[in-house]
């Protein structure tokens, strides 16, 4: 049983627009929501992360929308560089243990 | 600088063989894991440790063993158990307990089969 279902798998977008990634979860037990960036031949690497009494969090570029009652949670990247070019994980945790989804890459074209 | 080593960072496996990946931290953290990562799929959960001398299975602990002798250190074993070995490995650590906090990975270990 996924736990953590995210989409779209691909993503292009041109340089400056904006990707977003989605992510929906089933089990009301998770209390932390990471999103993770990995490049080939690397481990992921924390980008921004968010717990269910926060609507919203912004870092930069990056920003995470959350909807505890639609358990569903996205992120945005804001004007994409080519640099962004990457796969993306969301994740669901409880008690640090953590459910992945399935992974979004992105390509963004110059 | 803090962080997590793996090695070694290919490794390549007989028919009836089994091989050792290494993972070491020196972040201070209690929780240790081992994920296995195949084209297209999440991160799938084999082992994890939250304390010395104690682990348990993940999603996918069949035809893998590991060992928690150190708090700096969880070896995964792949045994010949394990039919479909070739994959791409990675160990994670953090803090324990019902912290909210992040995973912090290694650069991974790609096992083949010879």
């Amino acid at each position: 049983q996924q736990q953590v279902k995210q989409s779209p798998q691909s993503l292009i977008v041109q340089k400056g627009g904006i990707s977003i990634i989605n992510c929906a979860y089933e089990n009301t037990a998770f209390d932390y929501f990471p999103w993770y960036q990995q490049f080939p031949g690397k481990g992921p690497a924390l980008l921004i992360a968010i717990r269910p009494d926060v609507s919203e969090k912004k870092e930069g570029r990056f920003t995470i929308s959350f909807n505890k009652s639609a358990k569903q949670f996205s992120l945005h990247i804001m004007d994409s560089q080519p640099g962004d070019s990457a796969t993306y994980f969301c994740a669901a945790s409880n008690a640090g243990k953590s459910t992945f989804g399935d992974g979004t890459t992105l390509t963004v074209k110059p | 600088d803090g962080g997590i080593t793996q090695s070694p960072k290919y490794l390549f496996r007989k028919e009836g063989q089994n091989v050792t990946l290494s993972c070491e931290q020196n972040l201070n953290h209690d929780a240790m894991y081992w994920y296995r990562q195949d084209p297209g799929q999440g991160l799938r959960l084999i082992y994890y440790s939250q304390i010395v001398n104690d682990f348990q299975k993940g999603d996918i602990a069949e035809g893998y063993s590991v060992s928690r002798e150190k708090k700096e250190s969880f070896p995964l074993t792949v045994t010949s158990a394990q039919k479909n070995p070739t994959a791409f490995y990675l160990c994670a650590s953090s803090y324990s307990g019902n912290r909210r906090q992040p995973q912090h990975f290694g650069d991974g270990t790609r096992l083949s089969i010879l």
